[in-house]
């Protein structure tokens, strides 16, 4: 149980476009999903969380123009790189957190997307 | 802000032997959970072990083990008899009781296990 999923997996684009990836938990309500970003060689930094139905909160220094979160419903939650650059370029990590959790309020992560832009 | 350090940037242990990676964590809250995540090369992360702070029993499962000081702010993890699928990078985290949504992430730290 608790499976969460990414889509695409990787995406290679031009730069100057825009890219969707879709975060879904598959067997289970998350009432909030968080988006982390992962350069090579180092941590997991996060980047926003959005609870279903309202706005996304970013962390200091994220572009909230440039990432657009958009949680539309409980299973799924969308991260748009709008006008991507080549320094976009990056591994993105979603994660989910149970409705109703436990004590642990544990997060679920998805298997990540590879972001390259030419 | 809560910060979590992990001062090994790489670990190497002989396959069947013990190794202990170390976390520390700066914090002002009583309350709080603490984790290790295992990263392998498929980039997908997976729990390893997780702590309550309130609990002063270390936890464990299977081959893997806690060594948590609360008033040192350190959080271990034990891995005994290694194996060559524990091989990954290893991230220790912490998460607020209060604020469900703060999850702050070590460095990580790269486990080689050799044969």
């Amino acid at each position: 149980g608790a499976v969460v999923s990414q889509h695409p997996s990787r995406v290679i684009c031009k730069s100057g476009t825009s890219v969707k990836i879709e975060c879904r938990s598959l067997d289970f309500q998350a009432t909030t999903m968080f988006w982390y970003r992962q350069f090579p060689k180092q941590s997991l930094m996060l980047m926003a969380t959005s609870n279903e139905g309202s706005k996304a909160t970013y962390e200091q220094g994220v572009e909230k123009d440039k990432f657009l979160i958009n949680h539309a419903s409980l299973t799924l939650s969308t991260l748009t790189v709008t006008s991507a650059h080549p320094e976009d370029s990056s591994f993105y990590i979603c994660s989910a957190g149970l409705a109703g959790a436990s004590s642990y309020n544990e997060q679920f992560f998805g298997p990540g997307t590879r972001l390259t832009v030419l | 802000a809560q910060t979590v350090t992990q001062s090994q940037p790489e670990m190497s242990v002989q396959e069947a032997e013990t190794v202990t990676l170390s976390c520390t964590y700066d914090t002002s809250e009583s309350d709080y959970y603490l984790f290790w995540y295992k990263q392998p090369p498929s980039r997908q992360m997976i729990l390893v072990i997780r702590q309550e702070a309130y609990k002063q029993q270390n936890a464990t499962e299977n081959r893997f083990s806690v060594n948590f000081q609360k008033a040192a702010k350190s959080f271990s993890l034990k891995i005994s008899d290694s194996q060559l699928g524990d091989a990954a990078m290893y991230f220790c985290a912490y998460r607020s009781a209060s604020n469900h949504n703060d999850m702050r992430f070590g460095a990580g730290t790269r486990l080689t296990v050799k044969p």
